[in-house]
């Protein structure tokens, strides 16, 4: 079974420009997520879809980054302008509905520099 | 608010020797509670799990207790190998407080020397 996918793996962008991050959950999985991985530091959800509904966008930096999962499957994460402090490891994760302990399973993820 | 605290690293082991990495937490629900695994230039890969006070999750050797009384969930393994070299998290999702939402400790960095 294949695990999550995600797109580019690394980037390397100057600050003002846009970047956009793919993600392909395990087949399946209804529920998907995106995280921020900071150097040294535990991921910190952003956003979480069920289906292609976002459910929990509280902690999604709203006035530049943008995340859209259409028909459900597969999500874009965005950012426009990219800023210094975007320098991080952005993780998609997904995991199956109806189970309590809901385990995610992660993607490699994008490592993003802003320079 | 949740939250996890984890041992600080790094820790360097020597193969075979016995590894404990602390992690405490903090739920307002019923929490499960994960060790994930990061090995260089990979993603998290989920380690165990347990989703009940008294479970105990294991995998590869590596075990952890859900010990609700003390609110922790410590990692062990009897005998570390070199390709345990890994950054490992503790975390917990609170679906008892209505959130699936995965909260992170910091992690800790361990390297096993032959």
């Amino acid at each position: 079974e294949a695990g999550v996918v995600q797109s580019p793996r690394y980037k390397i962008i100057e600050k003002k420009q846009p970047v956009a991050f793919w993600c392909n959950p395990i087949s399946g999985h209804n529920t998907l997520y995106w995280y921020r991985q900071n150097l040294g530091q535990g991921p910190e959800l952003l956003i979480r879809y069920e289906n292609e509904e976002a459910v929990d966008d509280s902690q999604l930096p709203k006035d530049r980054f943008s995340a859209e999962r259409l028909k459900g499957v597969d999500s874009t994460l965005k950012i426009q302008p990219a800023e210094l402090g975007d320098s991080a490891v952005y993780l998609c994760a997904s995991s199956l509905p109806g189970t309590p302990e809901k385990t995610q399973y992660f993607g490699p993820g994008t490592r993003l520099l802003v320079l | 608010g949740n939250s996890v605290t984890q041992m600080e690293g790094p820790v360097t082991l020597s193969e075979e020797a016995f590894l404990t990495i602390n992690c405490t937490y903090t739920a307002t629900g019923y929490p499960s509670l994960f060790w994930y695994v990061q090995y260089p230039g990979e993603g998290l890969q989920l380690l165990l799990k347990a989703t009940k006070a008294d479970d105990k999750g294991s995998n590869k050797g590596f075990e952890a207790t859900y010990r609700k009384e003390t609110t922790s969930f410590h990692l062990e393994k009897g005998s570390v190998q070199v390709s345990d070299s890994a950054v490992y998290f503790c975390a917990l999702s609170d679906h008892g407080a209505g959130s699936y939402q995965l909260t992170f400790g910091k992690g800790t960095k361990l390297s096993v020397i032959p």
